[in-house]
């Protein structure tokens, strides 16, 4: 059973900025909106995560709509190193549903 | 952000031996860590949940005496796949997190070659 769903692949032109939608309707109170990126090969990397306002860092930003039934994670100015799958997740951060479970993701293509 | 590390990188066996692969958390405390396994094209999927010093919790599906877990100190992990066989063959990754910190930090994967 699915709790985000994403787009199968998106591409972005280099410079540009990178919109990667998510929809978690089913999202609980407790649960938190995670984002990691998984390089080819390489293991998942941290992005960002939320509750329901909205977070920024030195990597990406994160917008969660005020239902919190979805987010948007923003790469202000995609590279050619961004290439990537970016995983959504919804979590709690506690008891057996802390468990980072990961979907099938979106694979962004960064092109020139 | 923390640093996971795995060893080895890669590795290639015949069937019917055993692979260990060590996770070790390098500059925290992991009282949690977990093992994943990817196959190709394919999303990561949990394979169990250890805390330190006690038994890991598997998921449903995953042979707990064919894929054994020791978390025995704070930065240490170990999986030995037992009697490895070609379906085996996968991209195991492990992570780890920290008491009381909700980020679960990844290591860069091994990759099983079962011949």
């Amino acid at each position: 059973d699915a709790k985000t769903t994403q787009p199968t692949s998106m591409d972005c032109a280099e410079g540009r900025a990178a919109n990667l939608p998510c929809n978690h309707s089913t999202i609980s109170g407790n649960e938190y909106v995670y984002w990691y990126r998984q390089i080819h090969s390489q293991g998942p990397q941290y992005i960002i995560h939320g509750l329901k306002n909205n977070e920024t860092n030195e990597m990406a930003s994160l917008i969660i709509t005020e239902d919190r039934k979805s987010s948007t994670l923003i790469l202000p100015h995609a590279t050619l190193r961004d290439t990537a799958v970016y995983y959504c997740i919804v979590r709690a951060h506690t008891g057996t549903a802390s468990k980072l479970t990961f979907g099938t993701g979106t694979r962004l293509q960064v092109t020139l | 952000g923390a640093v996971v590390s795995q060893h080895p990188s890669w590795v290639i066996c015949k069937s019917g031996t055993s692979v260990k692969i060590e996770c070790r958390s390098l500059d925290f405390q992991a009282t949690t860590m977990f093992w994943y396994r990817q196959f190709p094209k394919q999303s990561l999927m949990l394979m169990a949940t250890s805390n330190e010093g006690s038994k890991a919790t598997y998921e449903q599906g995953v042979e707990k005496d064919k894929f054994l877990i020791n978390h025995a100190s704070l930065t240490l992990s170990t999986l030995t796949v037992t009697s490895a066989h070609p379906e085996d063959s996968s991209f195991y990754i492990c992570s780890a997190r920290e008491r009381d910190y909700n980020e679960q930090f990844f290591g860069p994967g091994t990759r099983l070659t079962v011949l």
